[in-house]
């Protein structure tokens, strides 16, 4: 079954500083990759997903995250980080699993971002 | 388009009592899924079901129920709550390029 390891469980920074929260999967086949990010008191948005074709991701609100097959991972940056996105982010893999496509995360890592 | 709505928001129970989390569709998405947050454990899955009619387990399943009656609908039973399942709860639904979350449900169990 696959799993999905976040190693940064809380991560501080200061505005405009840069970002990068690692994010490794375990599974021998084809996977789909997400990062979803949740904002205080709200429920999951999607940041960004990569399937196929160019590696690099571009998604929302600046960030990208690289798929390097060889490594497993999947990991977010952003150059340049605002207060406004304080908030949890979680990695996700979807893999099929018994012929299902089964969603899992990771453990999330929590950004604070003082102004 | 409402996508996934959850019923309640809020919930309190006492140890021992009873209740069904309900979540529906709008989607007809086949795959459903809930979830429990828990601080600095990430959502782990309770159930979820494949489609209409059917039903998994998933990482910890104990002390929950789910049905899926159709394919819009995928409610999660708690039999007799515990402290232990004092959590976040979210029931989402999937295409394969996406997963749609509702917006949660925060339960205490006293």
């Amino acid at each position: 079954a696959q799993s999905v390891s976040q190693h940064n469980h809380h991560v501080i920074l200061s505005e405009a500083a840069s970002l990068e929260l690692g994010c490794n999967y375990s599974y021998g086949g084809t996977v789909n990759l997400f990062w979803y990010v949740q904002y205080p008191g709200q429920h999951l948005q999607l940041l960004l997903k990569y399937f196929s074709g160019d590696p690099l991701v571009k998604g929302i609100k600046g960030f990208e995250a690289e798929f390097i097959k060889s490594k497993f991972s999947f990991n977010l940056r952003k150059p340049s980080v605002q207060w406004s996105d304080t908030a949890e982010y979680f990695c996700a893999v979807n893999a099929w699993d018994t012929g299902f496509q089964k969603l899992v995360f990771g453990t999330g890592t929590r950004l604070l971002v003082s102004p | 388009n409402a996508g996934v709505t959850q019923t309640p928001k809020f919930q309190v129970l006492k140890t021992g009592q009873s209740m069904t989390l309900q979540c529906a569709q709008d989607m007809n998405h086949n795959s459903m899924y809930w979830y429990r947050q828990d601080p600095g454990m990430g959502l782990r899955l309770i159930y979820y079901s494949a489609s209409e009619g059917t039903t998994d387990k998933g990482e910890v399943p104990n002390g929950y129920n789910v049905s899926r009656l159709n394919k819009r609908e995928f409610s999660l039973r708690l039999e007799s709550a515990a402290p232990s399942q004092t959590s976040v709860y979210f029931c989402a639904s999937t295409r394969p390029s996406e997963a749609f979350f509702g917006q949660g449900t925060r339960l205490t169990v006293v």
